[in-house]
């Protein structure tokens, strides 16, 4: 089964940017999804495969090569604190969810 | 604006059933999948599987398989996922979530969540 692995944790100073890896098997040859999910909501997209949904900042990006994603937030604010999980689709394993990295804003 | 409402939380005993609704509203039900995630308290998210309101087509995650019903009603553009036996690990916030389709078998990713339905499963 195909697995993807995120810290559990990335703690940043308002300001910084924060960068949170996606690990996976070939992962670049994917497409790659993530989500931010704050304490007692539902998650939301904030990043899907190569684009900003409407609505998402500009301070989110996002990048994809080899066996790594990454989702890129720049001038971390403290309303940025949030979980985050990065999604893909699996010929192997359909839908497969990372574990999840908490960012937290210092 | 596009939203999906969940029916209210359930509390069940082990070995029961429990059946949830997400009723859609804002865009057109049958032009995109709809799945459901679970998250159990604490933990990440549990993709279940999914269905597709235009013609019914259901994937289920292995896991699940023979314990999950996933429908639509297309009529009145609400989806129902019903989980049989319940165990105390399935407590768990149910969420279904309007998926992207990537081919009409394959999903891609999820644009617009309902607000999760909490499911505890307790004696």
């Amino acid at each position: 089964s195909y697995v993807l692995t995120q810290p559990p944790s990335v703690s940043v100073a308002p300001g910084e940017t924060a960068r949170i890896t996606c690990g996976g098997k070939n992962i670049g040859g994917k497409s790659v999804y993530w989500y931010q999910q704050k304490p007692g909501q539902a998650p939301l997209v904030v990043y899907d495969d190569s684009d900003r949904p409407s609505g998402i900042p500009e301070r989110f990006s996002g990048s994809n090569s080899g066996n790594t994603a990454t989702l890129t937030i720049s001038s971390v604010e403290a309303g940025d604190e949030a979980d985050y999980y990065c999604q893909v689709w699996d010929s192997s394993s359909d839908v497969v969810f990372g574990g999840g990295t908490k960012l937290t804003v210092l | 604006q596009v939203q999906l409402v969940q029916s209210g939380p359930e509390v069940k005993k082990p070995g029961a059933s429990v059946k949830v609704s997400c009723k859609a509203s804002g865009y057109s039900f049958t032009n995109y999948g709809l799945s459901w995630v679970r998250q159990a308290p604490g933990q990440g998210l549990e993709w279940m599987g999914w269905i597709i309101p235009y013609n019914g087509h259901t994937n289920y995650v292995q896991k699940f398989q023979g314990r999950v019903t996933m429908t639509t009603d297309t009529s009145t553009s609400t989806a129902y996922m019903d989980l049989r036996s319940l165990i105390s690990d399935d407590t768990a916030v149910y969420y279904c979530a309007r998926t992207i389709v990537a081919t009409m078998t394959i999903p891609s990713f999820f644009d617009q969540w309902g607000q999760g339905t909490l499911v505890t499963v307790s004696s």
